[in-house]
């Protein structure tokens, strides 16, 4: 089965370190896949997405991720945290042939301590 | 550009009572439309989705329904509501698949 993998439901981190958030997933032939946040009561918002090409893809607000295909990871990156940065984080995959629907991971809280 | 509005942002409805929540988008013509529940703040449970005026797909059995009116309006519906069907409701939009899709800020739905 077609399924996405956020193993830390929390990641702490204090400002100004680096973050990583990850993601594997297990789908057959090339997805595309996509990063997105999502702040309380709101809806989520696109960070990034890899479709092809550079393994290292930037997005908004200073985020990039790294696709990384033998492992089949897209872990989420950051080299300077910020409190504003704490949120729930999302990743999702398109599996390829399928044009309709996005399989989500569950999650990963970012809480950035001052 | 294009936006997607979706209203109410909050609701409380007693059990057994009719729902309807309302999605739109501007700027865009024949996107794909999808309906996602997010129950607990965490994973997103996708409920329908619509490719084209009158033509949806229902993911999961359930007490809803959504219906396809006009081209960018998306409607989530129930004759009778359960207090299972609590949660924080999601609309989203989309087209060529390697597009993200593009969410609207939500109905957050309480039943007593």
């Amino acid at each position: 089965a077609q399924s996405v993998a956020q193993p830390e439901d929390q990641v702490n981190v204090a400002e100004g370190n680096p973050l990583t958030v990850k993601c594997t997933y297990s789908v057959s032939g090339n997805p595309y896949l996509f990063w997105y946040v999502q702040y309380p009561n709101r809806g989520l918002q696109f960070l990034l997405k890899y479709i092809t090409g550079d393994n290292l893809v930037k997005g908004s607000y200073g985020f990039e991720a790294e696709f990384n295909k033998s492992q089949t990871s897209f872990h989420l990156k950051k080299p300077s945290a910020l409190v504003s940065d704490s949120a729930l984080y999302f990743c999702a995959v398109r599996p390829p042939r399928n044009t309709d629907k996005l399989i989500f991971g569950t999650g990963t809280r970012l809480q950035v301590f001052p | 550009s294009q936006t997607i509005h979706q209203w109410p942002a909050t609701l409380v409805q007693p059990v057994g009572s009719p729902l309807s929540l309302e999605c739109t988008v501007e700027g865009t013509s024949n996107p794909n439309l999808y309906w996602y529940r997010q129950a607990a703040g965490r994973g997103l449970q996708l409920l329908f989705y619509s490719v084209g005026i009158g033509q949806i797909s229902s993911e999961v059995p359930q007490n809803l329904s959504a219906s396809r009116p006009q081209d960018r309006q998306f409607i989530l519906s129930s004759k009778k509501l359960l207090l299972s069907d609590s949660g924080f409701y999601l609309c989203a939009w989309g087209r060529r698949q390697n597009q993200p899709q593009h969410f609207g800020d939500g109905t957050r739905l309480s039943i007593l």
